[in-house]
């Protein structure tokens, strides 16, 4: 158990431009969340996966967001057209079985948009 | 709407004494609740889970769950300097759903 992977570990880039997030899960999990957390806020859901489908996306999150798990293995979050307002932590967590199982997060992405 | 309400803090607390964070959820239907340690600049780390009333204990740290009252608390015993950090709750509100996580409560413990 290598526990739940995230790269890059910081992002930083200009206004505009577009940025991908990857994500490896602990191998036995089947699902699959990305938040993200601003300071002084808990992490928000943007979206799930269960193997390789997306089950939910977070009505908050706009078009510019799209995310990926193509063979329910790692999965991909992708910002298009960077904005200020989108500088954060970004969470990656996964968990075994249902919903309500215990989720295990990455140590994130940290997004800085000049 | 579905919330998870904690007091941001911080909660100030002597080192050995009892830690006690508290929780509010508004969904009834919730199924699962978690404790989440984070310090600062690090991502959450599950330190406790609980499903049904009453209490869990694991080491230092005891959650209890309170369905009826809607409220989900966090001991941590003998407080150690460690401990300092901030404390998410975090409630599934049905099996097949996210978990929405509260804001979480900052915890300093004084040495």
């Amino acid at each position: 158990d290598t526990g739940v992977s995230q790269n890059p570990r910081h992002k930083i880039t200009k206004r505009g431009q577009n940025v991908t997030f990857r994500c490896d899960p602990i191998s036995e999990h089947n699902r699959l969340y990305w938040y993200r957390q601003t300071l002084g806020q808990g992490p928000e859901f943007l979206t799930y996966f269960q193997n390789e489908a997306q089950l939910e996306k977070s009505r908050l999150l706009s078009d510019r967001f799209s995310a990926e798990r193509p063979k329910g293995s790692f999965s991909t979050l992708e910002i298009q057209r960077t904005e200020q307002g989108d500088s954060a932590m970004y969470l990656c967590a996964s968990s075994n079985g249902q919903g309500g199982q215990p989720q295990h997060f990455g140590d994130g992405t940290r997004l800085s948009i000049l | 709407q579905k919330e998870v309400e904690q007091n941001s803090g911080p909660l100030s607390v002597p080192e050995g004494a009892i830690a006690s964070l508290n929780c509010t959820y508004s969904d009834r239907g919730s199924q699962s609740f978690f404790w989440y340690r984070q310090y600062s600049g690090k991502s959450p780390e599950l330190i406790m889970f609980i499903y049904s009333n009453g209490d869990k204990e694991d080491g230092r740290f005891t959650a209890q769950l309170n369905k009826a009252s809607q409220y989900v608390s966090l001991l941590i015993r003998d407080s150690q300097p460690s401990d300092s950090a901030t404390y998410l709750c975090a409630v599934n509100m049905n099996r097949d759903d996210k978990i929405i996580f509260g804001k979480g409560t900052r915890l300093h413990i004084l040495p």
